[in-house]
């Protein structure tokens, strides 16, 4: 499986400021994808990144609010623009098992305050 | 649409209290059902995955079985360190990426 660090771990941020989340992989992987995790709730995909492409948002989700880097196969950002409390979650990073493009392995998260 | 819904959302056993979560799933054809453990302040950690009706698979103390509409966490003589929530989701068929879908979980305590 492929080890995925995140960063930062964690943070508490003012409202109307962004943050941008930076994703890390051992090796090159085609897909990498970004997930919300709000409290309660199941794991949401925000998007699909691939390298060299517009990274594909779910329903829900937009580019403004979100907008996603993909600079080559081993690295992955997720910004989160114009933050409001509800942004307040864990946004977690994702890639499919390389080799194999069905399971899924995740980064260890980044929990998100907005106060 | 896809769906996922885990039940019970807690449970506490006692240590050796054998036990089982349950996942139900509504999928336009499965391609793959998965477990995931998540402790908390981590990201899941992947388990299982099963991909058709009466498979099984086994990881020490915990056993994932598939039916057409819903999948079994078994969990045989937890030990404190079992102690964790339990995500389920399911991937539909189809070209290409198919996005995974997510249950909500079931928090699991076991008390020693």
């Amino acid at each position: 499986s492929a080890v995925i660090s995140q960063k930062p771990s964690r943070d508490i941020c003012q409202r109307g400021t962004s943050l941008t989340i930076q994703c890390q992989v051992d090796s090159q992987v085609t897909m990498m994808f970004w997930y919300r995790q709000q409290p309660g709730q199941s794991l949401t995909l925000i998007a699909t990144a691939n390298q060299g492409s517009e990274a594909t948002y779910e329903s829900g989700f937009v580019i403004d609010k979100f907008p996603i880097s993909r600079p080559n196969l081993t690295f992955s950002t997720l910004t989160v623009s114009n933050m409001s409390p509800e942004d307040s979650s864990i946004y977690l990073c994702s890639v499919a098992s390389p080799g194999r493009g069905t399971e899924a392995f995740f980064g260890q998260g980044t929990r998100l305050t907005v106060v | 649409e896809d769906q996922v819904t885990q039940s019970p959302e807690a449970l506490r056993l006692q240590e050796g209290e054998s036990s089982s979560l349950n996942c139900s799933y509504t999928v336009s054809g499965l391609r793959g059902l998965f477990w995931y453990r998540q402790d908390p302040g981590k990201g899941p950690e992947f388990l299982f995955t099963l991909y058709s009706a009466g498979e099984e698979k086994e990881k020490e103390r915990l056993k994932a079985t598939l039916t057409k509409k819903e999948s079994f966490l078994h969990i045989t003589a937890p030990k404190p360190e079992d102690s964790a929530t339990y995500l389920c989701a399911v991937q539909a068929l189809g070209t290409g990426f198919q996005k995974l879908v997510f249950g909500t979980g079931t928090r699991l305590l076991v008390s020693p």
